[in-house]
């Protein structure tokens, strides 16, 4: 079965830095990765998503994301972050194991200060 | 078109009682998915449904159980109640439940088991 590692449980950050939230996965013989978003008082909502194809995706928000298949690692980026960037996300990976289900990390709490 | 609704958004139950939560995914998604979520535990797969059918189902106690009715919408039900279900409790839903897909999430319900 598949998992996911977050290795961060808290991000503080200062606002315009960059940022890198970490995530690994467990491998697979072909994997479906996700990072969703959590806004205080919401449900998730989808940052990106990586299927197959180029292992740099772009999402939402000035979000990206690299896919390194040798690490097994898909980790989150944005170049200058916003006060507004302050949630909670959750890395995932998809997996049919008898049925389908996604799989969530732990999650990591981007708190970003002015 | 109208996002997944949970309803209802919150809940107070004392130890011992059940509850039945709703969830109405998005008009034509016919997947279903549960997850509970609590600080620091991340979002744990409850179970997934289809087409009235349980595909899946994680390791959660027989307490929990769900089902699907013929218009996609769901219910999950919580019998004997104990202080450790207090949690917030996702919906989620797609298209197909396939693994490629992304997952559209309701705003939650927020039991809370006194």
């Amino acid at each position: 079965a598949q998992s996911v590692t977050q290795l961060d449980s808290q991000v503080p950050v200062f606002e315009e830095a960059p940022v890198e939230l970490r995530c690994n996965y467990s491998s697979s013989v072909s994997v479906y990765l996700f990072w969703y978003v959590q806004y205080p008082n919401q449900g998730l909502q989808l940052l990106l998503k990586y299927l197959s194809g180029s292992t740099l995706v772009k999402g939402i928000n000035g979000f990206e994301a690299e896919f390194n298949k040798s690490q097994t690692s898909f980790h989150l980026r944005k170049p200058s972050v916003h006060i507004s960037d302050t949630a909670e996300y959750f890395c995932a990976v998809s997996d049919w194991a008898g049925g389908f289900k996604t799989i969530f990390g732990a999650g990591t709490r981007l708190f970003v200060k002015a | 078109k109208a996002g997944v609704t949970q309803t209802p958004r919150y809940l107070i139950k004392t130890r011992g009682q059940q509850v039945t939560l709703s969830c109405s995914p998005i008009s034509g998604h016919r997947s279903v998915s549960w997850y509970q979520q609590t600080p620091g535990q991340g979002l744990q797969f409850l179970f997934e449904y289809f087409s009235e059918t349980q595909r899946n189902k994680g390791n959660f106690p027989g307490r929990f159980s769900g089902r699907q009715f013929s218009n996609s919408r769901s219910e999950m039900n919580v019998s004997t109640l104990e202080l450790g279900d207090s949690a917030l409790y996702l919906c989620a839903s797609s298209r197909q439940g396939s693994t490629n897909e992304k997952l559209f999430f309701g705003s939650g319900t927020q039991l809370s088991v006194l």
